[in-house]
């Protein structure tokens, strides 16, 4: 399978522990990005990254949550002191800006309950 | 925010053709329009992707007028699987910076018998 993998798919955590999760992009793709949804509502932008380098990010993203990708592959969203309102799945996609539209790829999404 | 609006929900029968539509007033000249269907726990699927005029794949048609300012998804003879819900996306990175990547709330579509 060459599409985008994130892991793990489901996790329960209880409240104020930490909390990771890693995603897999389309290997040619330098365009990495997190999103985070909730029941009927759609996918919120959270950041993404070229490369290694962080290139925006939501305000949605506070400081509890931290995003890397070190070798510009593979990159890891961790939560800190999670709280009952993280709950949500975790979605991650990637890109390759040099396909005319950067067309935004998704993994099937890590979803998180926080008890 | 996001910078499309769509119907919250549409309905239809097996077998119909079934339109979309998504409106972007504020496109610009390098913005792409992306549309994704999504099922209850997975991630968002692409679809179909286009800049002007029509584009059409195995799966779906995309009709873009010349302004820009709106698109058309058409899904033909849908199927009870084609229940899910349907986004529209519009300027990924080209200018619009994280907005491009905002999405709407979509358009559920219910396919009865």
């Amino acid at each position: 399978d060459t599409g985008v993998s994130q892991d793990p798919r489901h996790k329960i955590t209880k409240r104020g522990q930490n909390v990771t999760f890693r995603c897999d992009p389309i290997s040619e793709h330098n365009r990495l990005y997190w999103y985070r949804q909730t029941l009927g509502q759609g996918p919120e932008f959270l950041t993404y990254f070229q490369n290694e380098a962080q290139l925006e990010k939501s305000r949605l993203l506070s400081d509890r949550f931290s995003a890397e990708r070190p070798k510009g592959s593979f990159s890891t969203l961790e939560i800190q002191r999670t709280e009952q309102g993280d709950s949500a799945m975790y979605l991650c996609a990637s890109s390759s800006p040099g396909q005319a539209g950067n067309t935004i790829y998704f993994g099937e999404g890590s979803w998180l309950t926080v008890v | 925010l996001a910078k499309t609006t769509q119907p919250i929900s549409m309905d239809s029968y097996e077998g119909q053709e079934v339109n979309i539509t998504c409106s972007h007033n504020n496109i610009a000249t390098n913005d792409y329009i992306t549309w994704y269907q999504q099922f209850p726990s997975q991630g968002p699927r692409f679809i179909i992707q286009g800049y002007k005029t029509k584009v059409t794949n195995e799966v779906a048609s995309l009709f873009i007028p010349a302004d820009r300012k709106s698109s058309t998804l058409s899904l033909p003879r849908v199927s009870l699987s084609d229940t899910a819900v349907y986004y529209c996306l519009v300027g990924v990175l080209t200018g619009g910076g994280a907005d491009g990547l905002t999405f709407g709330k979509g358009t559920h579509l219910i396919i009865q018998p």
